[in-house]
């Protein structure tokens, strides 16, 4: 089964406005992170925004947000104020164990959405 | 800031070849982890190393192998290369032992291309 879904293939947006990219995961572990990835047309992959299980409050970094809504097991990231750099593929992540588990770190990807701002 | 180091860049193989991918993670990072990311794919994990030891396996196939150095570098070692290999591999190292906010930051991958 599927652990992490993200079911927009492709997204588009103007510039300066915002944009959420959705992603619902499935765990029976009470302990777990949850990321997103950014991946530009050069291939890079780079770290967004974190979100642990745990946490009370939703994480924001600058103009990331992450949504999260742990009884509906969703994490959909928020970007405000869309740049015309913010294009490209964004990749939502699960990391299970987080609390002394034993999945020793390694991630599972979603399929990725790919987000396109117009000007 | 150091980052993850991956060489080569790009690599071109013919089918039956073998190929090594090089790591060096970030200074003080003691994990590296291994991904697979094929043409249109999401990343797959393929393994991973805690001080110098195998900490997990994902789909790795048996014509893979790994191991992690004393200086914590990480060589990926593909035989008998096939078409299907070609793929984005990327390394990722992370410092679990920093807290349980630990990030995974990836390098620029090495594209291997199988002719």
């Amino acid at each position: 089964a599927q652990k992490i879904t993200q079911t927009q293939p492709g997204m588009f947006v103007q510039e300066k406005e915002a944009v959420t990219l959705d992603c619902t995961y499935d765990t029976s572990d009470p302990s777990y992170g949850l990321f997103w990835y950014k991946q530009p047309s050069s291939g890079e992959m780079i770290f967004l925004i974190y979100q642990g299980s745990y946490d009370q409050q939703n994480a924001t970094e600058g103009r990331y947000s992450l949504n999260f809504q742990k009884a509906r097991k969703s994490a959909n990231l928020v970007i405000s104020a869309s740049q015309l750099g913010d294009s490209a593929m964004y990749f939502c992540a699960m990391r299970e164990g987080d609390a002394g588990g034993t999945s020793y770190g390694k991630l599972t990807f979603g399929q990725g959405t790919i987000l396109t701002v117009h000007p | 800031a150091a980052g993850v180091i991956q060489s080569p860049r790009h690599l071109i193989k013919e089918k039956r070849e073998t190929a090594t991918l090089k790591c060096y993670p970030i200074p003080r990072h003691d994990t590296v982890y291994w991904y697979q990311q094929g043409p249109g794919q999401d990343p797959q994990f393929l393994i991973s190393f805690y001080e110098k030891m195998q900490s997990d396996k994902g789909s790795i196939p048996d014509r893979f192998s790994a191991q992690q150095f004393s200086d914590y570098h990480s060589e990926l070692n593909m035989s008998s290369l096939e078409l299907g290999d070609s793929a984005l591999y990327f390394c990722a190292s992370s410092a679990p032992s920093s807290g349980i906010n630990y990030e995974q930051y990836f390098g620029p991958g090495t594209r291997l291309t199988v002719t």
